[in-house]
């Protein structure tokens, strides 16, 4: 398996711009997870899905940021308008409740540089 | 409420010394536990995990992690580091059963290795 995708893996843009950031999770995998880490922050749970339905949103920051997951097999997470403080690298994990007790497993990230 | 802690954001450790990194953790119910790694720029990988059973577990690379019920610990060990083992390294507590990507994170804490 190739494991959780994430693109881009570096993303520049201007403050106020738009910002999608991609995901396919492991297949078969029905949980998905987005999570940020900062230097403040460390790593914190954003959202996650199950069975492509959002469950808990209270880790997204605000309403400029919004997740969706369309199919089982692909997931956004858009920030809109992007802010300076939105730096950061942006990490989707997937995982099965097949399995029980299995872990998350990781995507490489998106490293998000707002200037 | 479920927290982590890790004592010491920093670690140093001659190549061939022993690595002891600490994590204590705060949970309401039996926890799940977790060591992850991440090496510059890339994304997390699990060491090993706790779930039920026995409390002294193996994971990959040679490091091993015992759950203590009774210190609220879960320490990651490794008998002679390697320059390799250089890296961040995340302990992390979850739910468990079919929450186990739904993770709370420590700080983290970064292994530095001399020759």
């Amino acid at each position: 398996d190739a494991g959780v995708i994430q693109s881009p893996r570096h993303e520049v843009t201007e403050m106020g711009q738009e910002v999608t950031l991609r995901c396919k999770p492991i297949s078969g995998h029905d949980y998905l997870f987005w999570y940020r880490q900062t230097m403040m922050r460390g790593l914190e749970l954003l959202i996650y899905f199950n069975n492509n339905v959002p469950i808990d949103d209270s880790g997204m920051p605000e309403d400029r940021f919004s997740a969706k997951m369309p199919n089982a097999s692909f997931s956004t997470l858009k920030i809109q308008p992007s802010e300076p403080r939105d730096s950061a690298v942006y990490f989707c994990a997937s995982s099965s409740r097949q399995k029980m007790n299995t872990e998350a497993f990781f995507g490489q990230g998106t490293r998000l540089t707002v200037v | 409420a479920q927290s982590v802690t890790q004592l010491g954001s920093h670690v140093s450790v001659s190549e061939g010394a022993l690595v002891l990194l600490r994590c204590n953790y705060s949970s309401s119910v039996p926890p799940y536990l977790f060591w992850y790694v991440q090496y510059p720029n890339q994304g997390l990988q699990l060491l090993l995990k706790y779930t039920t059973g026995a409390t002294l577990v193996k994971g990959i690379n040679g490091f091993e992690a015992e759950f203590k019920k009774s210190e609220t610990s879960f320490h990651l060990t490794k008998p002679s580091a390697h320059m390799s083992d250089a890296a961040e390294y995340f302990c992390a507590v979850s739910l468990g059963g079919s929450n186990t990507g739904k993770l709370i994170f420590g700080q983290g804490t970064t292994l530095q290795v001399k020759p």
